[in-house]
């Protein structure tokens, strides 16, 4: 299984919703990653968890929440998003290293595609 | 955050046509370079994970060669064919964490 499953594919929400974006894989992957992309923009990174801990948080706003219950869920919370959120959410995961290969590529899901009204 | 460019940031090819492209990264704590393939509405598809320095790699047309010393890998695209069109992403891990940082792309097109 060489999957990373996001959930949901669309989300509309309001700028007063509270709701939660949810990746999932099961290749014993320790590194998870939060990215955000734009129209015809690369995607930007946002969050990296390494073995369930925060490690990266790349100065985004708390509007945005992220959690890692255990090593195969990784969640985002958003609450109070503007208009100008609205993008594509990928989830990737990765080898970590302390014994996994790290010189392995990223796996990424198809991401959530979230429209703020 | 790892400062990562690539250039050029477009790049309009005809058929057949043979391209290559940069991307530069810091050289110190180097631990990986990867290469990804883009297509907008479509998640990122890994096409290299290079380590060496020196070290090279080929799938199909596509080839990629690093130097790590210097910080700088290129992408070769031999025979281009209008289905290689997309945004091609390099993205160095340093030692310090295990961050995939994506400089802003090369975006490619190659014209029938």
């Amino acid at each position: 299984d060489t999957e990373v499953t996001q959930t949901p594919k669309h989300l509309v929400m309001g700028m007063t919703n509270k709701k939660s974006l949810k990746c999932e894989q099961h290749m014993g992957h320790r590194a998870m990653y939060w990215y955000k992309q734009k129209a015809k923009k690369p995607p930007e990174l946002m969050f990296v968890y390494s073995y369930e801990k925060l490690s990266i948080n790349e100065s985004v706003p708390s509007r945005f929440s992220p959690e890692c219950p255990n090593s195969s869920l990784l969640n985002l919370h958003l609450h109070a998003l503007q208009p100008e959120d609205s993008a594509l959410y990928l989830c990737a995961s990765s080898p970590l290293g302390r014994g996994q290969a790290m010189n392995t590529e990223a796996f990424f899901g198809q991401g959530t595609r979230l429209t703020v009204v | 955050i790892l400062n990562v460019e690539q250039s050029p940031q477009s790049l309009h090819v005809q058929e057949g046509d043979s391209t290559n492209f940069t991307c530069s990264f810091p050289s110190s704590n180097f631990y990986a370079l990867h290469w990804y393939r883009w297509e907008t509405a479509k998640s990122p598809e890994a096409l290299f994970v290079m380590t060496l320095n020196g070290d090279e790699k080929k799938k199909g047309r596509i080839s990629a060669t690093l130097n790590t010393k210097e910080g700088y890998s290129y992408l070769y695209i031999k025979g281009s064919q209008p289905e290689d069109s997309a945004t091609y992403l390099c993205a160095p891990q340093n030692n310090a964490g295990n961050m995939l940082t994506f400089g802003g792309g090369t975006r490619l097109m190659v014209k029938p």
